[in-house]
């Protein structure tokens, strides 16, 4: 049973520490996503990565938040320094361009930055 | 900028009712329109892709409609059950694979 993994599913941080989120994503799938969800803003697109090449990066916080692809099994997420308003549900997703143009989700990390 | 709004954004009914879930986006210019169900502490699976040349799709129990040039979708879901009850998201896919996501609908089925 193909699916996304994503780890830690919790995370509780302090104010100024560094957040590292991992994701891996169907093996095969070439496209893959990273969301934030807030109560407030709902589902937000973060990035995503072609072939483990980025295309879209334009809804990051530049300043603190990085998006990485270091192989074709791993994407990761940081933020660093973390702030109290990062505090969110960060999902992953995959796909694979031409079919269908589904997304799979993984079950995603709950951060919590107090 | 694509905006997707649904309504209503809390649903509340018996099981066995038939219920249809909206959805309406402001830029018509989409690839396809998908329908998720989230449950609580998961992820989202898809439910339904609509291509934007079809104007409807059907799995099940659940149906979706699409009216393009009136940047709207239903969500059709027949004699519900408890089993059914989560948080219903609509997404439209813009340029590049990109999806825009609304604020989703939270169903609850009662016995």
């Amino acid at each position: 049973d193909a699916r996304v993994t994503q780890t830690p599913r919790h995370k509780v941080t302090e104010m100024g520490q560094e957040v590292t989120m991992r994701c891996q994503p169907i093996l095969g799938h070439n496209t893959v996503f990273w969301y934030r969800q807030t109560m407030m803003q709902g589902l937000e697109l973060l990035a995503y990565f072609r072939n483990r090449a980025p295309l879209d990066d334009s809804g990051m916080p530049k300043d603190r938040f990085s998006a990485e692809m270091p192989d074709a099994t791993l994407a990761t997420l940081k933020i660093q320094p973390s702030e109290p308003r990062d505090s969110a549900v960060y999902f992953c997703a995959s796909g694979l361009v031409g079919q269908m143009d589904i997304q799979y989700f993984g079950a995603g990390t709950r951060l919590s930055v107090l | 900028k694509q905006e997707v709004t649904q309504i209503p954004a809390a649903l509340s009914v018996p099981e066995g009712e038939n219920l249809v879930l909206n959805c309406s986006f402001t830029d018509s210019a989409i690839y396809n329109l998908q329908w998720f169900r989230q449950d609580p502490g998961k992820g989202l699976t898809s439910l339904l892709l609509i291509q934007s040349s079809q104007r409807e799709q059907t799995s099940g129990r659940l149906n979706a409609s699409l009216d393009k040039s009136s940047g709207r979708s239903t969500l059709y879901i027949a004699a519900s059950q408890p089993g059914d009850s989560a948080t219903y998201l609509c997404a439209v896919e813009g340029s590049n694979y990109k999806l825009t996501f609304g604020k989703g609908t939270l169903l609850t089925v009662n016995p």
